[in-house]
């Protein structure tokens, strides 16, 4: 079975840091793009970054403006989602979500993690 | 970037009726995109990919169709498991963008 099991969230005051961790597994982690997807409480979904196989090209959404920086580790079979200056407007369920398949241009989101809170307030 | 228009906002019915929901792009999309179900506590599903392609598993209840910027997601019989917030999403265009969520509820 395919699973995503994410961790790492929490409180954390404005400008501050916090890394995110997506587990993998069911599957063969290195021969996937991979996303994490945020949703604001009871607001709707916004890509937030992207990564491919080996961890050599990744983008962010404009919104990121250089805080978050995501990398992989295929050997671990693990995803990470590092976010720095954090702001209110961060506060968020994060999804560690995978490309639908192995192709590049399978940007379909499948399947996704159960997501992790990341709360950002004084 | 490419905005998605979902309407309506929400939609009340009974099980048994069908629903209709909508997305219409600021651009044309080609065939590229999908819909996914989100239910209160957990993450989105996705149900329908290239406009009219279910996912794995999903019923065929379930059925879309559209291209260029006009798209539909038709219950053809609601289920009580239906009701939910669907999500459009485009894969014309970095970044890749969903819309606002129609609502399903019970009637």
């Amino acid at each position: 079975e395919v699973q995503l099991v994410e961790s790492g969230g929490g409180l954390v005051q404005p400008g501050g840091s916090l890394r995110l961790s997506c587990a993998a597994s069911g599957f063969t982690f290195g021969s996937y793009w991979m996303h994490w997807v945020r949703q604001a409480p009871g607001k709707g979904l916004e890509w937030v970054s992207r990564i491919n196989y080996d961890g050599r090209s990744i983008s962010y959404g404009d919104f990121v403006k250089g805080r978050f920086t995501m990398s992989r580790d295929n050997a671990r079979n693990t995803l990470y989602l590092q976010m720095n200056s954090l702001r209110v407007e961060d506060t968020a369920f994060y999804y560690c979500v995978r490309n639908m398949g192995p192709d590049a241009l399978d940007w379909w989101f499948d399947p996704w993690g159960q997501g992790t809170l990341v709360t950002v307030s004084s | 970037e490419i905005v998605l228009t979902q309407s309506p906002a929400s939609l009340s019915l009974s099980p048994g009726e069908r629903a209709t929901l909508s997305c219409r792009a600021s651009q044309s999309l080609r065939n590229y995109l999908a819909w996914y179900q989100q239910k209160p506590g957990q993450a989105p599903r996705l149900l329908m990919y290239d406009a009219s392609t279910r996912a794995t598993g999903i019923p065929a209840r379930f059925s879309g169709s559209g291209s260029g910027t006009d798209f539909t997601l038709t219950i053809s019989s609601l289920e009580p498991e239906d009701f939910a917030v669907y999500y459009c999403q485009q894969r014309t265009q970095w970044p890749l963008t969903f819309g606002g969520g129609t609502t399903v509820e019970i009637k």
